[in-house]
């Protein structure tokens, strides 16, 4: 059963950094494409980028370009989002999903909460 | 990038009813199409991808169509189980969008 399990998430101040971590489990996660979506609340979903296979090249969003890193270790199984000079409009839930077909998320975290406030 | 309209943003309908979602995009984007469902508090489900292939274990009374720039998600004889929030993305290009969403209600 592929399991995806989201850590680090909590409540930071603006200007700050925190770092995500998503857990693989169930399926080979060197052979998929892994994606980070974010949620703020009562909002939709916002895309916030991507990396491939090998870990080669990462994509990112408008709004998180040059301030978010994602990483990922495949002899690990993990996936990672370092976060700096949060906003508060990155207030939102993180979702790490697998990138199946190309880039659709055919699963998906429970998703964390990052807090960004003073 | 890549502008994703999607509409509307609600929708009422009763158990039996069919109903369509449109997302629109600001450039041709081929098949590179999904289509997500959310209920609250749970993480989004992936429905259809390369704009009309549902995936494994989704309901044939879910379907999509299009290419291009216009999209539609169709689901007939709706079900209890179907009143969600739909989210459409747009896979072409970097970076991906999603549509703004649409929230199914029951009337």
């Amino acid at each position: 059963e592929v399991q995806l399990v989201e850590s680090g998430g909590g409540l930071v101040q603006p200007g700050g950094s925190l770092r995500l971590s998503c857990a693989a489990s169930g399926f080979t996660f060197k052979e998929y494409y892994m994606s980070w979506v974010r949620q703020a609340p009562g909002k939709g979903l916002e895309w916030v980028g991507n990396i491939e296979k090998d870990g080669s090249d990462q994509h990112y969003g408008d709004s998180v370009r040059g301030r978010f890193t994602i990483s990922r270790d495949n002899a690990k199984s993990s996936l990672h989002l370092q976060m700096n000079s949060l906003r508060v409009e990155d207030t939102a839930v993180y979702y790490c999903a697998r990138g199946n077909w190309g880039w659709n998320c055919d699963h998906w975290g429970q998703g964390i909460l990052v807090t960004v406030s003073s | 990038d890549v502008r994703v309209t999607q509409s509307p943003a609600f929708l009422s309908a009763s158990v039996g009813d069919r109903v369509t979602i449109t997302c629109r995009t600001s450039q041709s984007i081929s098949s590179f199409f999904a289509w997500y469902q959310q209920k609250p508090g749970r993480a989004p489900k992936l429905l259809i991808y390369a704009a009309s292939t549902l995936l494994s274990g989704v309901p044939s009374r879910f379907s999509g169509s299009g290419s291009g720039t216009e999209f539609t998600l169709t689901i007939t004889n709706l079900q209890p189980d179907d009143f969600a929030t739909y989210y459409c993305q747009q896979l072409n290009s970097y970076p991906s969008t999603f549509g703004q969403g649409t929230r199914l209600e029951m009337k």
